[in-house]
């Protein structure tokens, strides 16, 4: 079983949806939690991240993290075409080395 | 500024050739990550420098794969004898340095195609 799982979807919402985005994971040392937004054949673009427990927004964008469940979240408001891609997922204990551990990404259909 | 870019966007081996790519990070970035990304699935860390010092290569598949940063600043990652499973997408990312966990600059990318 992987550390970082994700649901690969599709997902395919109407424009002006609210969108909810989770990945849960195993390893408890993790205390980075981030969101990378990828188009096709683009790398990975960071939207947000969150240390710890708690909530975080920006914009249309609300992150969450319940550590004591191992349960993270991305709420996007208000969807637009635009936000059609591919949502990572990544997770950081923060130690020396800082690499990211990814899920494996929930494909986003935003229909007009 | 210009951001992380890598060379070439996209390659074709054959089965058994070497190939290298590039990755030049962004300016005066001291840390550098390379990941591998199967296609539809999230990346993998590979290996990790600081400066011209790799201090992580716990993720590289096999000693097929190689890499290095010789003066702190552009990394080559080398596969030798390329195989059919070493097809995928290898991205390099960039950070300012071991402090600041978030941030990690992705490149667009090296397709590599083993046939």
């Amino acid at each position: 079983q992987k550390e970082v799982e994700q649901d690969p979807g599709p997902l395919s919402v109407p424009e002006g949806a609210i969108v909810s985005l989770n990945c849960t994971y195993s390893n408890s040392a993790f205390q980075y939690f981030m969101w990378y937004r990828q188009y096709s054949r683009k790398g990975p673009e960071l939207l947000m991240y969150t240390y710890s427990s708690g909530n975080k927004e920006d914009g249309r964008f609300t992150a969450q993290v319940d550590k004591s469940s191992k349960y993270i979240s991305l709420f996007i408001r208000d969807s637009q075409p635009s936000d059609s891609a591919t949502y990572l997922c990544a997770m950081s204990a923060g130690n020396a080395g800082n690499m990211l551990t990814f899920g494996g990404g929930t494909r986003l259909m935003v229909k007009p | 500024g210009a951001g992380v870019s890598q060379s070439p966007r996209y390659k074709v081996a054959k089965r058994g050739q070497d190939v290298a790519l590039r990755c030049d990070p962004i300016s005066g970035h001291v840390s550098l990550f390379w990941y591998q990304q199967a296609l539809g699935q999230g990346p993998e860390f590979l290996t990790y420098f600081q400066n011209e010092a790799q201090l992580d290569k716990s993720g590289l598949p096999s000693d097929r794969f190689f890499a290095e940063r010789p003066e702190g600043s552009v990394s080559t990652l080398k596969i030798q004898r390329t195989q059919q499973e070493d097809s995928a997408v290898y991205l390099c990312a960039s950070s300012p340095g071991p402090g600041v966990v978030y941030e990690q600059y992705f490149g667009p990318g090296t397709r590599l195609t083993v046939t």
